[in-house]
């Protein structure tokens, strides 16, 4: 089945620096989407992505679909401790189907 | 605006036990549905979806079952309890455009 790599697997970093993760895979997507999840409660999708070499930006959160469709970046600007969860990327297929990344854990030190 | 909800929050149940979760959307008609799990607080794993009323898909051969018997309605079921069955129950919906929408999760611990 389509599997995503996604990385760093947890970050720890400092108030107000900038914060990088990504996905890829080998195969095609045809969307992608970027979740933070805090402890014990559901995803809530932060940036959804259509199109090839699209970028995005919400607030302080962008990010990009690869032009190659198999991998896309979230980058969150001047971090806060509020940034701290679980990011999730996920590619999207037909039916809306979403294979999920493992996740990139944020901790955000004052 | 739409709402998803998805109950019991918590579930302690035995081995062996039967097990049935719900959810329900509202604010929208004919939504894709999702019945996800994630184990240990990491990657969330497809278990089934449906596009329709009696409409069941499943993606991963497993000790549970669902179904869909109105529009809106999403039940997760088993009738024998696992260990493994246990984890965080997710049910989510989508309107074909490729977002998905979680609900609040399900916690279910099998002893």
């Amino acid at each position: 089945g389509q599997q995503l790599n996604q990385s760093p697997q947890s970050m720890f970093i400092q108030e107000g620096e900038d914060v990088s993760m990504n996905c890829t895979s080998s195969s095609i997507f045809n969307t992608w989407l970027w979740y933070k999840q805090d402890p014990g409660e559901g995803p809530v999708l932060l940036i959804a992505l259509y199109k090839a070499g699209e970028l995005t930006s919400n607030g302080r959160l962008t990010a990009q679909f690869g032009i190659t469709r198999k991998d896309s970046f979230l980058n969150i600007s001047a971090s806060i401790p509020s940034d701290v969860g679980i990011y999730f990327c996920a590619g999207g297929t037909s039916y809306g189907k979403l294979t999920f990344g493992q996740g990139t854990i944020l901790t955000v030190h004052p | 605006s739409q709402t998803i909800h998805q109950w019991p929050a918590t579930l302690v149940q035995p081995v062996g036990s039967p097990l049935s979760l719900e959810c329900t959307v509202e604010g929208t008609s004919n939504p894709n549905l999702y019945w996800y799990r994630q184990a240990a607080g990491r990657g969330l794993q497809l278990l089934f979806y449906s596009v329709g009323i009696g409409q069941i898909s499943s993606e991963v051969p497993q000790n549970l079952s669902a179904s869909r018997p109105q529009d809106r309605q999403f039940i997760l079921s088993s009738k024998k309890l696992l260990l493994s069955d246990s984890g965080f129950y997710l049910c989510a919906w989508g309107s074909g455009t490729g977002e998905l929408f979680f609900g609040e999760g399900s916690r279910l611990t099998v002893l």
